[in-house]
């Protein structure tokens, strides 16, 4: 049961443009949300996240969007850039929990910013 | 040296064959992750240690797996009687006593031939 899901394999988009990556979970426990980015060979890179009391957070180039009701949040990078072309990652958690810091991980999107 | 350090970076062993994996993470963080990425997939859970508590081995695919921590700090997963679906990017993570920002390493890469 893949209880966070990120449908698109990839995207392409033109330096400048905006980048919207999404994400979808099925888990209604899930109450914290991260974007990880990463490059070949290297290990996941932290982004940004968002807790379920905001529905938006944003930081420099990259704004992150929660839609409870919805069961999805998007990554939004404006302008996008040539070395933005990574894969990122959509992961969740429950902090209430047990599951502290346990996240749950989509299956990636590569995206690839052309110039 | 500041972030998650793992080794050996990339292993290369024969199918039932006995493998461990070092991860090393970032000075004062409490808790521990092992997380996997197998070709064209997600990162899986594996097993997370927090502090003193009892681990979290949810995760892991069968017995053949198995982890510890010694000292709070440094762990070693290990593999044993490896099969071909096991090789994969075996990452470990660490993170604060609080927040829930967790730090990657560079992974180690696992290939049972």
């Amino acid at each position: 049961d893949q209880q966070v899901k990120q449908n698109s394999p990839s995207l392409s988009v033109q330096e400048g443009r905006i980048s919207i990556l999404n994400c979808d979970y099925t888990n209604s426990m899930f109450d914290y949300f991260l974007w990880y980015k990463k490059y070949p060979a290297e290990g996941p890179t932290f982004l940004i996240s968002i807790s379920s009391i905001k529905d938006k957070n944003e930081d420099g180039r990259f704004t992150v969007f929660l839609n409870k009701s919805a069961k999805h949040l998007s990554l939004h990078i404006v302008p996008s850039q040539p070395g933005d072309s990574a894969v990122y990652f959509c992961a969740a958690s429950a902090i209430g929990g047990t599951s502290y810091g346990k996240l749950t991980f989509g299956q990636g999107t590569i995206l690839t910013v052309h110039p | 040296g500041a972030g998650v350090s793992q080794s050996p970076s990339n292993k290369v062993t024969e199918k039932g064959k006995d493998v461990e994996l070092r991860c090393d993470p970032i000075s004062g963080h409490t808790a521990l992750y092992w997380y996997r990425q197998s070709l064209g997939q997600g990162l899986e859970f594996l097993i997370y240690f927090q502090g003193n508590s009892a681990p979290d081995k949810s995760g892991l695919p069968s017995d053949r797996f198995s982890a510890e921590r010694t000292g709070g700090s440094v762990s070693t997963l290990t593999i044993q009687r490896t099969q071909q679906e096991d090789s994969a990017v075996y990452l470990c993570a660490s993170s604060p006593e609080t927040g829930n920002t967790i730090y990657f390493g560079e992974g180690s890469w696992l290939t049972v031939v």
